[in-house]
């Protein structure tokens, strides 16, 4: 089965720091560009950020861009989002997901759930 | 970056509607949209992609259509399971954007 699990979600205090993990199973990993997309409480979804394949290329969401950072590690079938210098708007699910064909997102994570507050 | 202006923002319909939703780009972004389906605590699902091209499992009342900056979502005879929140996503530009989502409710 294809699955993508979330992990490392938390409360967080303004200013702090937070790393977010997806374990992909049932696909080759290594083959696939990956996205995380947020979604704050009771708000649309908003794109983050990507990296293809091999963890070359990436880019962001200008919302997020020089505080957040992407990675892969493909032989852990793990991506991983850093968030630094967390603000009360970075509240949000963050999702994982696995880009399919013309970009779309074919296959996505329960979501873990980052709050920032004090 | 390209803006992606969905409409309604919400609908109200009974189960054997048409619904229509529509997706407007900031600029001509050909065929790269792609549709999502979410419903309350749940991940998106993904419904359409290549503005026509249907998801492998998602029945066939579920079409797009469109190009350039008209992108249409319709769902031919609504579903008990179909009232939900539906996205549109861009795909044209290195950066990906959503639409501001379109929310289906029970008349």
């Amino acid at each position: 089965e294809v699955q993508l699990v979330e992990s490392g979600g938390g409360l967080v205090q303004p200013g702090g720091s937070l790393r977010v993990s997806c374990a992909a199973s049932g696909f080759t990993f290594s083959n696939y560009w990956m996205h995380w997309v947020r979604q704050a409480p009771g708000k649309g979804l908003v794109w983050v950020s990507h990296i293809d394949s091999d963890g070359s290329t990436r880019a962001y969401a200008d919302s997020v861009k020089s505080r957040f950072t992407i990675s892969r590690d493909n032989a852990k079938r793990t991506l991983y989002l850093q968030i630094n210098s967390l603000r009360a708007e970075d509240t949000a699910v963050y999702y994982c997901a696995k880009e399919g064909r013309y970009r779309s997102m074919d296959v996505w994570g329960q979501g873990t759930t980052v709050t920032v507050s004090s | 970056d390209i803006q992606m202006t969905q409409s309604p923002s919400s609908v109200s319909a009974s189960v054997g509607d048409r619904v229509t939703i529509t997706c407007r780009a900031s600029q001509g972004i050909s065929t790269w949209v792609a549709w999502y389906q979410q419903k309350p605590g749940k991940a998106p699902k993904l419904l359409i992609y290549a503005a026509s091209s249907l998801q492998s499992g998602v029945p066939s009342r579920f079409s797009g259509s469109g190009s350039g900056t008209e992108f249409t979502l319709t769902i031919s005879s609504l579903q008990p399971e179909d009232f939900a929140t539906y996205y549109c996503q861009q795909a044209n530009n290195y950066v990906l954007t959503f639409g501001g989502g379109t929310k289906v409710e029970i008349k």
